[in-house]
């Protein structure tokens, strides 16, 4: 079983929808998240941290569940600039940063 | 800032080869790592240092070898290249090991015939 997993899409949506994405991960010593964007052969970009309490930026919004080791994203009224694959990451405290295999979203006029 | 560099953007290079892949960054940040991506995954840690003079392994370190002399470089050296080794290459920096965002560089895209 791999240490991060996600859904594995990819996600076909129209403008303006709403989609979520999942992701699981099994080391309970795990002690930061994140969900990173990233674009077609570009480099991985901050999309937001993942706080126990949730948050929210704009039209997305963010969720940690340390009891059953769970993380979501979700985006609201989806727009074509969305297009992406959205990699949820896990700190360690040793330092090591793991990523899951990515969610790739299509957002279609 | 230039941020995250790296060197080359493209390279291919023959079986049993050797190169180093170049990293710098002028964020003073003490935590800098390498990854590479295969098609249709997410990235894996090769190497990753804490601070100068300290370097750990990650999660596919065989092939590699890194060294960190200073805080703002990096370099990531391929012993003996394998086509296995064909991959995007990515270098990421961050203020901490922990909480912070990591940066990344734009990649290097090896191929290894």
């Amino acid at each position: 079983r791999k240490e991060v997993e996600q859904d594995p899409g990819p996600f076909n949506v129209p403008e303006g929808a709403t989609v979520a994405f999942n992701c699981t991960y099994s080391n309970s010593a795990s002690q930061s998240f994140f969900w990173y964007r990233q674009d077609c052969r570009k480099e991985p970009k901050l999309l937001m941290s993942v706080y126990s309490s949730g948050n929210e930026d704009g039209r997305f919004t963010a969720q940690l569940n340390r009891a059953s080791q769970y993380i979501s994203l979700l985006i609201r009224d989806s727009k074509l600039s969305d297009s992406a694959t959205y990699l949820c990451v896990v700190n360690h405290n040793a330092g090591k940063s793991t990523f899951g295999d990515g969610t790739t979203l299509t957002v279609k006029p | 800032n230039a941020g995250v560099t790296q060197t080359p953007k493209f390279q291919v290079l023959k079986t049993g080869q050797s190169m180093t892949l170049q990293c710098a960054q002028d964020m003073n940040h003490e935590y800098m790592s390498w990854y590479r991506q295969d098609p249709g995954m997410g990235l894996r840690l090769i190497h990753y240092s804490v601070g100068a003079g300290i370097t750990d392994q990650g999660e596919v370190p065989n092939g590699y070898n890194v060294s960190r002399s200073t805080t703002e470089d990096f370099p990531l050296r391929l012993l003996s290249a394998a086509p296995s080794q064909t991959s995007v290459y990515f270098c990421a920096s961050s203020y901490s090991t922990r909480e912070s965002e990591q940066f990344f560089g734009p990649g290097t895209r090896l191929t290894v015939l």
